[in-house]
């Protein structure tokens, strides 16, 4: 038990289909995190919300759309994804954001394939 | 820009034999240093972290690893492998000093532990 839940663990969808991913941390943390992981690349940092504001949006194309309605709760709305996206999608959260003897926690994971 | 690069995408030990996975990293400020560990189909699971203060910093079950500025390394040492060590090992940098949860990663190294 990590402390941070995702939630579908597998997923799979058409790439005109609509689909949420959902993070929850029981934590107590302030700041939160979408990475996504590609086979053979590094993890790639996504978002970052803390304090439910989003503080950071790498690059990501709008076909992904975060959502942080309080600390706890993360979610990832999907639409119309390409294939590439296929993926494993993994949540993060911290104590904060900025700070000495911070950490990121991770959750399991969601894998999901676009066909 | 702060980045993270693991020599050996695979490394195969004996179990028993000493495993050294390296990494070497760039950044403009004082990091704070991270290996984390990923299982199949499971999320990152930290197992240790150099932030200050002492540069040999030690985990559970023999893990350690040493910060040395002049090779701005962080590598990761077990005396002893295990075949419950067979995993993946990722390297971590943390993005902008204190800021502990946006990670930049390196592209992990493979470990496979023989009988």
């Amino acid at each position: 038990e990590t402390g941070v839940t995702q939630t579908p663990r597998h997923l799979v969808m058409g790439m005109t289909n609509k689909k949420s991913l959902k993070c929850e941390q029981h934590l107590g943390h302030n700041a939160m995190y979408w990475y996504k992981q590609s086979a053979k690349k590094p993890l790639e940092l996504m978002f970052v919300y803390s304090l439910e504001e989003r503080v950071e949006n790498n690059s990501v194309p709008s076909r992904f759309s975060p959502e942080c309605p309080n600390s706890s709760h993360l979610f990832l709305h999907l639409h119309t994804l390409q294939p590439e996206d296929s993926a494993l999608y993994l949540c993060a959260s911290s104590q904060e954001l900025q700070g000495a003897l911070t950490e990121a926690f991770f959750g399991q994971g969601t894998r999901l394939t676009v066909v | 820009a702060q980045s993270v690069t693991q020599l050996g995408s695979h490394v195969s030990v004996s179990e028993g034999a000493l495993v050294l996975l390296r990494c070497n990293y760039s950044s403009s400020v004082p990091p704070y240093l991270f290996w984390y560990v990923q299982y199949p189909n499971q999320g990152l699971q930290l197992l240790l972290k150099y932030t200050t203060g002492a540069t040999l910093v030690k985990g559970i079950n023999g893990l350690e690893a040493e910060y040395k500025k002049s090779e701005t390394s962080f590598h990761l040492t077990k005396p002893s492998a295990h075949m419950s060590d067979a995993a993946e090992y990722f390297c971590a940098v943390s993005d902008t000093h204190n800021q502990g949860g946006k990670l930049i990663f390196g592209q992990g190294t493979e470990l496979s532990v023989k009988p």
